[in-house]
């Protein structure tokens, strides 16, 4: 099976810097996939790293290392919009584009 | 691009009866769609993979024969829940998978916007 990993909650003020870390193990691992997903409503795709280092899209950016099975989601110049939870998704080979999700962490942005 | 809808968005019914609820990817073709429900602060639990122009692959613990999935075409997959009762109250979530830039063997999921159903 696969465990992924990541904290509950996280709140921080507006304007400020959030990480939030995800930690996976599995095998045949085939990409991480980050998701935002406000209350009520569906997932939508944020980022997908398959190989390692840092992607940047704008005020987020997501890490990955393959070998410490750890990603993180890196939210800057963060807006009360941003309140949310956040979803890392694994795939893996052998399960073609199946997509196995973490609890979420919710994050809530204070003035 | 990648835009999936769904609907209805949101139906209350009685015990018993069957509810169907569709999914659509508007501006590409998917192979695959796959069938998702969320309970309240949970994250999404997969119910099932759909392929067009097969029989859908179950997750262990699903019924089959209780919600049922058709793939008729590459931009529309149905879920029919048959002889709903309260505990199948959820937030069911369809999402359409479509090639990932750059090339990579993986496809994304774009998911649609959710049909909140309630069984009464």
């Amino acid at each position: 099976g696969q465990n992924i990993d990541q904290p509950t909650e996280m709140t921080a003020t507006e304007g400020a810097i959030v990480q939030i870390n995800c930690t996976y193990q599995t095998s045949g691992f085939n990409g991480l996939f980050w998701y935002q997903q406000h209350a009520g409503e569906a997932p939508t795709f944020l980022s997908y790293n398959v190989l390692d280092g840092l992607e940047e899209k704008g005020r987020f950016s997501s890490f990955l290392s393959r070998s410490k099975g750890y990603s993180y989601l890196l939210l800057k110049e963060l807006q009360m919009k941003d309140s949310a939870s956040y979803l890392c998704a694994v795939t893996i080979k052998a399960a073609g584009n199946k997509l196995t999700f973490g609890g979420g962490t919710r994050v809530l942005v204070k003035p | 691009g990648a835009v999936v809808s769904q609907h209805p968005s949101r139906v209350i019914c009685k015990s018993g009866t069957s509810v169907k609820i569709e999914c659509r990817s508007l501006d590409f073709q998917a192979t695959t769609m796959f069938w998702y429900r969320q309970f309240p602060k949970q994250s999404l639990m997969l119910m099932a993979t759909s392929n067009e122009g097969s029989k859908a692959t179950y997750e262990q613990g699903v019924e089959k024969d209780k919600f049922l999935i058709n793939h008729a075409s590459l931009t529309l997959s149905t879920l029919t829940v048959t002889s709903a009762h309260p505990e199948d109250s959820s937030f069911y979530i369809c999402s359409a998978a479509s090639r990932t830039s750059g090339g990579v063997s993986t496809d994304t999921q774009y998911f649609g916007p959710g049909t909140r159903l309630t069984v009464l």
